[in-house]
């Protein structure tokens, strides 16, 4: 089946710092989407992407949606201790009620 | 973005007894609902499509006749882990959405 490939798998860094993480994939994909995932509690979501190119803000936190349709970064700036929590990136490869490709997550830990 | 809730959040029960969970949009009307199980340290692995008035899709390896899945209405989609054992206890999440997919607080279930 699809696979997306998100790195890096884990991530240490001090409060304040900014972070990177990524996903590529081998197919294109026509949304990409961002979670995060407290211990113990529902993926929430993030940021989502619809079209090729697009740069998308919430807070603190930047998406793009790769130009190829097979690539996406997060950027989390100057983090804070709460900002601590696995990071899923997921993609549809068509949109509407499709499925979701979940990459296998990134765990953030910030040190303060 | 749309509500999801899950009940119960957590359940603990007997090896050989049946649970069910539910799964409600609280805000959307969702004609597809998705399932996943979670193990720790693992991403999302998705289960089941629930599909409101048909029957349910699931993905391969899933055994659909000890996890009965039924989406008897536009706000509801229950999952049924029948028969459990030790092995299905694990982290049990809904979505529910249209391209941007919202999780519920997941359920935590442990069979001894």
């Amino acid at each position: 089946g699809q696979q997306l490939n998100q790195s890096p798998q884990s991530m240490f860094i001090q409060e304040g710092e900014d972070v990177s993480m990524n996903c590529t994939s081998s197919s294109i994909f026509n949304t990409w989407l961002w979670y995060k995932q407290d211990p113990g509690e529902g993926p929430v979501l993030l940021i989502a992407l619809y079209k090729a190119g697009e740069l998308t803000s919430n807070g603190r936190l930047t998406a793009q949606f790769g130009i190829t349709r097979k690539d996406s970064f997060l950027n989390i700036s100057a983090s804070i201790p709460s900002d601590v929590g696995i990071y899923f990136c997921a993609g549809q490869l068509k949109g509407g009620s499709e499925k979701l490709v979940f990459g296998k997550g990134t765990k953030l830990t910030v040190n303060p | 973005g749309a509500v999801v809730s899950q009940h119960p959040s957590r359940v603990i029960c007997k090896s050989g007894t049946s649970v069910k969970i539910e799964c409600r949009s609280l805000d959307f009307q969702a004609t597809t609902m998705f399932w996943y199980r979670q193990f720790p340290k693992q991403s999302l692995m998705l289960m089941a499509t629930s599909n409101e008035g048909s029957k349910a899709t699931y993905e391969q390896g899933v055994e659909k006749d000890k996890f009965l899945i039924n989406h008897a209405s536009l706000t509801l989609s229950t999952l049924t882990v029948t028969s459990a054992h030790p092995e299905d206890s694990s982290f049990y999440i809904c979505s529910s959405g249209y391209n941007e997919q919202f999780f519920g607080p997941g359920t935590r279930l442990t069979v001894l």
